[in-house]
């Protein structure tokens, strides 16, 4: 009954690495989400995609690319990795985009260290 | 642009005590405001939300009241448990927009 899932749930690699992370709800959302959360647990929203369409892009280094296949899935993948991009990352849904009725819905976090 | 800002913790009560955690914002129009919690090693919940003012949103004990004319959505809570230790998040959604502002978190310990 997993809402959103996230995997994998931990993700241990080295500098310089290629690694990606995905995420599916089964919420019948149109709109998904990825945040990072900071050793400090400040969270700041990365990315945005409504229907397979990008409508958020946040000051994120262009090594982050996430993919939408379908709306039900929004993967993140994370080229050169260095060792700032060490942190928490939230996938979230919500039903739309804008408007009073979108909450969003967090996924269980994936934590990445990077060596 | 949008902000908030929330006590920081660690905020270290006993069990039944009462609990207040402030919660301010900035924003143009009339966001949608929400607390979340996280639970140690877990991901964030939603715990309540408010989305016009005067509104109470309202789960599990917890209570927030969105203030417009103080910008404010403190949560408060009247008996904590030790079960309520976790980090708390206030959290800001515009009118127009979908994404989520979010305070700096709060650590709640509660000891029996």
């Amino acid at each position: 009954d997993t809402a959103v899932s996230q995997t994998p749930k931990y993700l241990v690699t080295q500098m310089g690495n290629d690694k990606s992370i995905k995420c599916e709800q089964n919420l019948g959302h149109d709109t998904m989400y990825w945040y990072k959360q900071d050793s400090k647990k400040f969270l700041k929203i990365m990315f945005s995609y409504n229907n397979k369409e990008l409508i958020i892009n946040e000051t994120v280094p262009n090594r982050f690319s996430p993919k939408s296949p379908d709306k039900a899935h929004l993967n993140l993948h994370i080229n050169s990795l260095e060792l700032g991009d060490s942190a928490v990352y939230f996938c979230a849904s919500s039903p739309r985009s804008g408007g009073a009725g979108g909450t969003q819905y967090f996924g269980p976090g994936t934590r990445l260290t990077v060596l | 642009g949008n902000s908030v800002t929330q006590m920081e913790g660690p905020v270290t009560l006993s069990e039944e005590a009462f609990l207040t955690i402030n919660c301010t914002y900035t924003a143009t129009g009339y966001p949608s405001l929400f607390w979340y919690v996280q639970y140690p090693g877990e991901g964030l919940q939603l715990l309540l939300k408010a989305t016009k003012a005067d509104d109470k949103g309202s789960n599990k004990g917890f209570e927030a009241t969105y203030r417009k004319e103080t910008t404010s959505f403190h949560l408060e809570k009247g008996s904590v448990q030790v079960s309520d230790s976790a980090v708390y998040f206030c959290a800001l959604r515009s009118a127009a927009g979908n994404k989520l502002t979010f305070g700096g978190g709060t650590r709640v310990l509660v000891k029996p």
